[in-house]
């Protein structure tokens, strides 16, 4: 079963406009992160926020993490065309000396019309 | 290109044959890992390797999966006598073993159709 729950499941905006996505999940973890897939590729690692952060920014990302609600959002501003994609979060439960397995959400689908 | 490698990029085949899938890692990375994303939904573990040494292995992969990383470099993964419901996109990943939080790099997958 999957850790996360993305939420909305599928988002439609205007270029230019700021795209919000929120990410549920149950357990305590070491970290969470966020990732972009585009159709039929590969993901690709775009933040993560330690357990002891509440916010991180890069470049148009925003990224922020509530663990007393088991919660995270990822904003991007001022959207793009190239940022239609699927995003996921994913968190790390791993114990120490583990290997970091992930646990994915089923994604957010992201369609920015031009 | 350093990043991942995954070979081939697409497989069809027809139900009951075996196939093999070729993962290569960053270079300096010693850990790698396997997971499989069917249509629309997010990707699942299967198996991690550290090194060569297979250190974790999900539910999912069943008997009929096996996974080696011989040299603790390139990574295969077989799926023998494939169903159906084997269809899905494989993906592997690799990570250099730090503190906790490290980074996975993923490959472009392979594509897997049973038919």
């Amino acid at each position: 079963s999957q850790q996360g729950e993305e939420d909305p499941q599928a988002l439609s905006i205007q270029e230019g406009e700021n795209a919000t996505m929120n990410c549920s999940y149950k357990t305590s973890i070491n970290n969470l992160q966020w990732y972009r897939q585009n159709s039929g590729r590969g993901l690709v690692h775009l933040i993560l926020i330690r357990s002891n952060e509440r916010e991180k920014h890069s470049g148009r990302l925003r990224v922020t993490l509530d663990t007393s609600k088991k919660s995270s959002s990822l904003l991007i501003t001022a959207s793009r065309a190239a940022d239609t994609a699927s995003y996921f979060c994913a968190t790390d439960m791993s114990t120490h000396n583990a290997g970091n397995m992930l646990t994915f959400g089923g994604g957010t689908r992201l369609m920015v019309k031009p | 290109d350093t990043g991942v490698s995954q070979n081939p990029r697409h497989k069809i085949t027809k139900r009951g044959q075996n196939v093999t899938f070729r993962c290569d890692p960053i270079s300096e990375h010693n850990r790698l890992y396997w997971y499989r994303q069917t249509l629309g939904q997010g990707p699942e573990f299967l198996t991690y390797f550290q090194n060569e040494a297979q250190l974790e292995k999900s539910r999912l992969l069943s008997d009929r999966f096996s996974a080696e990383r011989p040299k603790g470099s390139f990574s295969t993964l077989e799926i023998q006598r494939t169903e159906q419901g084997d269809s899905a996109m494989y993906l592997c990943a690799s990570s250099l073993e730090g503190s906790r939080g490290e980074t996975q790099y993923f490959g472009p997958g392979t594509r897997l159709l049973v038919l």
